[in-house]
């Protein structure tokens, strides 16, 4: 059965501090996400991976960083956190890269800024 | 400007009815649309899928058509059960470019009365 996990499950922060959501899937994928998942808004890319060394921004990258140093893991990193970042961010692998690719989530991360 | 949207933020039926969740696209490029079903406190999970190339995937109680010509699709749950109480994301997929990333639709929370 794949596997993601994500780290911390919950996070508390405050405005202005440095914030490092980790990611570790065993699936083996080369291809791995960041997500957002706002009330109104679903499910929003943040970052995501071809491979290790790999990142690209995807469609709300600003405020994020993100960081693929190998196969397994993938972290999120919020340099200066602030509150409008509050979210519950899902981090996912996808098994395909290519059309039919299933992605498969960790159960998140809920995040707070304060 | 959303290129896949989900018509019904929220969705009430009795159990036994049909559930029907609908969606429209705005990229004729994309050509794979899974569902993924999202429990509370969990991270969204690949439910069914179904290629362009098709009009209709069944599996199980839950079965989607799909309009090509319209942009369309619906999910349809047959025989609702209060389980299937969650929040259904529409995602598409293409070949653009090379990049296959899906993009998701804002979910419908669906809630099944006993």
């Amino acid at each position: 059965e794949a596997a993601v996990t994500q780290s911390p499950r919950n996070k508390v922060a405050v405005t202005g501090g440095k914030v490092t959501l980790s990611c570790n899937q065993t699936n083996n994928h080369n291809n791995m996400y960041w997500y957002r998942q706002d009330t109104g808004h679903g499910l929003r890319l943040i970052h995501y991976s071809y491979g290790a060394g790999s990142t690209e921004k995807g469609d709300i990258p600003d405020g994020y960083k993100a960081s693929r140093p190998s196969q397994e893991n993938f972290s999120l990193i919020l340099e200066l956190a602030t509150p409008s970042q509050t979210s519950v961010y899902f981090c996912a692998s996808g098994d395909a890269g290519g059309p039919n690719e299933r992605l498969f989530f960790g159960h998140g991360t809920k995040l707070s800024v304060l | 400007q959303q290129q896949v949207r989900q018509s019904s933020q929220s969705l009430t039926v009795w159990e036994g009815e049909t559930a029907i969740l609908n969606c429209s696209y705005e990229n004729s490029a994309f050509d794979y649309f899974p569902w993924y079903q999202q429990f509370p406190g969990e991270g969204p999970a690949l439910l069914i899928a179904i290629r362009s190339v098709s009009d209709k995937k069944e599996d199980g109680r839950f079965t989607i058509f799909f309009n090509k010509r319209e942009k369309n699709l619906s999910l349809h749950i047959k025989d609702s059960q209060p389980g299937d109480s969650a929040t259904y994301f529409c995602a598409a997929s293409g070949a653009s470019g090379g990049n296959y990333k899906p993009t998701f639709g804002k979910g419908t929370s669906l809630v099944v009365h006993p």
